[in-house]
């Protein structure tokens, strides 16, 4: 069964403070793995698509990368706007996409 | 850029009331989508809509459940006789098609059943 996994669950760190967020997936033949950042009682806003492994793309302080069952979203120096629930999620063969559980980010100042 | 707007942003129905969600994709969009969330739960994938019909449906989009593009520019979701395990965010999708998947969210409806 195609499964998206995101780990962990909660992660909270010092403003400042670097950490890495992990998605594995097990989706024969992917088509595209996305990272959405979520706010609280809003849709999923786009932050990266990746297609194939190897392929890292940045945008401020977060980086993403790709490899053949696992995304990883690395966040340097997080400030507390940096704050939400970070969602990864693939696109199926058909194009819908299957969402992992999130991994919901705290940064204290 | 581009918006996907969703109205209303949150309703509250008696059970086994009809309610309607309301989207306007992005113009240029040919693939529409609902998908929601239960507090706490994943997203999840609830039917595709592509060339005035339904591409795709999940086993939670059963009988009580329709969407329509009436109009060429807005795209309902309809519940029939809402039940209180309807209630969640229900957020509606668009992309242009083909090899982009890239998708635009609208901010959602929270859609309370009580």
């Amino acid at each position: 069964e195609d499964q998206v996994t995101q780990s962990p669950e909660a992660l909270r760190l010092q403003e400042g403070e670097s950490s890495s967020l992990n998605c594995s997936y097990t989706v024969s033949g992917l088509r595209g793995l996305f990272w959405y950042r979520q706010d609280p009682g809003k849709g999923p806003e786009f932050l990266f698509t990746l297609y194939s492994a190897g392929e890292e793309k940045e945008k401020e302080r977060l980086k993403a990368t790709l490899t053949k069952k696992e995304s990883f979203l690395h966040i340097t120096a997080p400030k507390p706007e940096d704050s939400a629930t970070y969602l990864c999620a693939v696109v199926w063969n058909t194009g819908k996409l299957i969402f992992g559980q999130g991994t919901t980010l705290q940064v204290k100042p | 850029e581009p918006e996907v707007t969703q109205t209303p942003s949150h309703q509250v129905t008696q059970m086994g009331q009809e309610v309607i969600l309301r989207c306007v994709p992005i113009s240029n969009h040919l693939y529409f989508y609902w998908y929601r969330q239960i507090l706490g739960q994943k997203v999840e994938f609830l039917v595709s809509f592509y060339n005035n019909e339904i591409s795709e449906k999940s086993e939670i989009f059963d009988d009580q459940f329709s969407v329509e593009r009436p109009d060429g520019s807005n795209f309902t979701l309809k519940i029939r006789s809402t039940k209180l395990e309807d209630s969640a965010m229900y957020f509606c999708a668009s992309r242009t098609g083909g090899s982009n998947y890239g998708y635009t969210f609208g901010s959602g409806t929270r859609l309370t059943v009580v």
